[in-house]
């Protein structure tokens, strides 16, 4: 089964407006973090939101914000006031467990296009 | 902080051959990751050492395929007899993990792209 899912393949957003990126997660495991990368086209792998399984509130950092919703098992990434530099692969990771590995698992990845 | 860096950035090599990549962590990090993105997917998780100690692989890593991290510091990956199928972009990262626990979000190299003819 998979463990993380993200069933946006691509998405568009107008310059300056907000876009919401979905995924959710699948775990039997009570402690687990979740985390959001951006891949632009060069490749590299930019780390941007993080939220923690026991973390009482939704985690934001500058533009991006995460909507997490244990009971639904979602964390989705909210990008504000979108700009033309954030057209990318976006994805969706989880990391169980406290002691383990930290080895991150990602889902497939949605391609945001900004259009001006 | 430079980052991670990895080379060389793309490889083309004719199936049978071997190959090696380097990855050079960020200096503090203790430990270091080896990731296979294929077109289309997210990086799926291959191998990760702590200073030196190699100490998980995933079952994607064939026998064809080691890795090593001989001073702890930068790391190689080579692939012996290269398969077409082995053709991706090799991504490496690493993190900081302290004896609390506590660990840092992974750091990504720019990644090798590799093509397999």
């Amino acid at each position: 089964a998979q463990k993380i899912t993200q069933t946006q393949p691509g998405m568009f957003v107008q310059e300056k407006e907000a876009v919401t990126l979905d995924c959710t997660y699948d775990t039997s495991d009570p402690s687990y973090g979740l985390f959001w990368y951006k891949q632009p086209s060069s490749g590299e792998m930019i780390f941007l939101i993080y939220q923690g399984s026991y973390d009482q509130q939704n985690a934001t950092e500058g533009r991006y914000s995460l909507n997490f919703q244990k009971a639904r098992k979602s964390a989705n990434l909210v990008i504000s006031a979108s700009q033309l530099g954030d057209s990318a692969m976006y994805f969706c990771a989880m990391r169980e467990g406290r002691d383990s590995s930290y080895k991150l698992i990602f889902g497939s990845g949605t391609r945001l296009l900004v259009r001006p | 902080d430079t980052g991670v860096s990895q080379d060389p950035r793309h490889k083309i090599t004719k199936r049978g051959q071997n190959v090696t990549f380097r990855c050079d962590p960020i200096s503090e990090h203790n430990r270091l990751y080896w990731y296979r993105q294929t077109l289309g997917q997210g990086p799926e998780f291959l191998t990760y050492f702590q200073n030196e100690a190699q100490l998980e692989k995933s079952r994607l890593l064939s026998d064809r395929f080691s890795a090593e991290r001989p001073k702890g510091s930068f790391s190689t990956l080579e692939i012996q007899r290269t398969e077409q199928g082995d053709s991706a972009m090799y991504l490496c990262a690493s993190s900081s993990h302290d004896s609390g626990g506590r660990s840092s979000p992974l750091h990504f190299g720019n990644g090798t792209r590799l093509t397999v003819t």
